[in-house]
């Protein structure tokens, strides 16, 4: 079955520079979810969408910033990275609002 | 605050013993709880799923119990394999108006001795 996939896997950028996370849903999920993980952390929600609108905003940076396309994929943009940015990014998709989230393999965002 | 939380950073057990992992919430409002599974650097993988109107829930070689009355939800994974080693998330869903992301529990790391 397909699963919900992220691009790309790996990515290492410098202080302040920008940095653009992409998310592809599993086919007819029209929910996705954005997570941050931490070494040793639990994942932290970020932001979702329903129907290409913001649903819900977590623990999100200002100067972190997403959209959903009429495709349904997500792009996370993030500027100005710090070093505390480096860690894993996952995407999640759901059919529908309130129903079980199934995860990407991540992005592993690495500032240096 | 608010929170999802698990009782046992780690747990050891041997290959065919079952294992339990154990996990608390403090919303009496949830109303959706999963499980996740995940292995070191991938996603957190779909295991199993219960909502609040059920108390115990099976699937393959794994069983979920939610007890209401003490906020308690625990995840039970039947003959053990090397390959359920991992760390184990619970999250909860707060359902209801706008608010559908997963808040997580500390993970439990779960290894499996041959």
């Amino acid at each position: 079955a397909a699963g919900v996939i992220q691009s790309p896997r790996h990515l290492i950028k410098e202080k302040r520079e920008t940095a653009t996370l992409k998310c592809y849903p599993i086919p007819r999920h029209d929910t996705v979810y954005w997570y941050q993980q931490g070494p040793g952390q639990d994942p932290q929600f970020l932001i979702s969408f329903y129907e290409k609108m913001q649903s819900d905003k977590g623990s999100i940076p200002d100067r972190f910033s997403a959209q959903q396309f009429s495709d349904y994929h997500s792009e996370l943009n993030m500027s100005s990275l710090e070093l505390g940015d480096s860690a894993l990014y996952f995407c999640a998709s759901s059919l529908l609002r309130g129903y079980e989230q199934y995860f990407g393999p991540g992005t592993r965002l690495t500032v240096t | 605050g608010e929170s999802v939380g698990l009782h046992l950073p780690t747990l050891s057990v041997q290959e065919g013993d079952n294992s339990i992992i154990n996990c608390a919430y403090s919303n009496s409002a949830s109303d959706y709880f999963i499980w996740y599974k995940q292995e070191s650097g991938k996603g957190p993988q779909f295991i199993i799923d219960i909502r609040s109107n059920m108390d115990k829930r099976q699937g393959q070689r794994v069983t979920v119990l939610l007890n209401k009355t003490v906020k308690h939800l625990s995840l039970q994974i039947a003959a053990t394999q090397p390959g359920d080693s991992a760390v184990y998330f619970c999250a909860e869903n707060r359902s209801g108006g706008s608010n559908y992301k997963l808040t997580f529990g500390k993970g439990t790391l779960l290894t499996v001795n041959p």
